[in-house]
């Protein structure tokens, strides 16, 4: 079993839609958890990230982590076509020199107009 | 605008050929990330550093990999001698502070026939 798992879609959804992603982990000493966005044939980019468990929303993205069940997700509403990406969950722990992230494969969405 | 660069940006060679990739990190940036990404593994640290000291390379080949930082301006990974199956896009990230936030490079397709 991967530490990070993440469903590889494709996820197509129409323009307008609630898009929910997802990724489950194995590893309880992780306590950063982040939400990258790679475009085709681009490096990935920061979305956002929380610590530990809760809610953290950024304009239409909402991200949310349960700790308890080894589970984050992101949710985009109102999906544009320019969101139209592969998005990387991506993870790490705690302690002060520990920069190692632990990525899932990404998964490939489609916005449709 | 700062950013990642990375060169080549494409690189096609035959098996058994030494590949030199290099990154310029964002200037004031102290930690230095090599990723690889392919379709069947997704993106895997191959190896970081922090302030130019290697802090980990248990992510790379150790027999025909090597990592290095001449100086805060460069990163290098060397493949010797490459193999079909390190086919796959390199990136170099870059970040300062706790690392939740890397700033991707473009990458570095390279295709080893």
């Amino acid at each position: 079993q991967k530490e990070v798992e993440q469903d590889p879609g494709p996820l197509s959804v129409p323009e307008g839609a609630i898009v929910s992603l997802n990724c489950t982990y194995s590893n309880s000493a992780f306590q950063y958890f982040m939400w990258y966005r790679q475009y085709s044939r681009k490096g990935p980019e920061l979305l956002m990230y929380t610590y530990s468990s809760g809610n953290k929303e950024d304009g239409r993205f909402t991200a949310q982590v349960d700790k308890s069940s080894k589970y984050i997700s992101l949710f985009i509403r109102d999906s544009q076509p320019s969101d139209s990406a592969t998005y990387l969950c991506a993870m790490r722990g705690g302690g002060g020199s520990n920069y190692k992230l632990t990525f899932g494969k990404g998964t490939l969405l489609t916005v449709n107009p | 605008d700062a950013r990642v660069t990375q060169t080549p940006r494409h690189k096609v060679t035959e098996m058994g050929q030494e590949v030199t990739m290099r990154c310029q990190p964002i200037l004031g940036h102290n930690t230095v990330f090599w990723y690889r990404q392919t379709m069947m593994q997704g993106l895997e640290l191959l190896a970081y550093f922090r302030n130019r000291a290697p802090l980990d390379d248990s992510g790379m080949p150790k027999d025909r990999f090597s990592a290095e930082m001449p100086d805060a301006t460069l990163a290098t990974l060397k493949i010797q001698p490459s193999e079909p199956r390190d086919s796959a896009v390199y990136f170099c990230a870059s970040g300062f502070g706790s690392g939740n936030e890397q700033f991707f490079g473009p990458g570095t397709r390279l295709t080893v026939l």
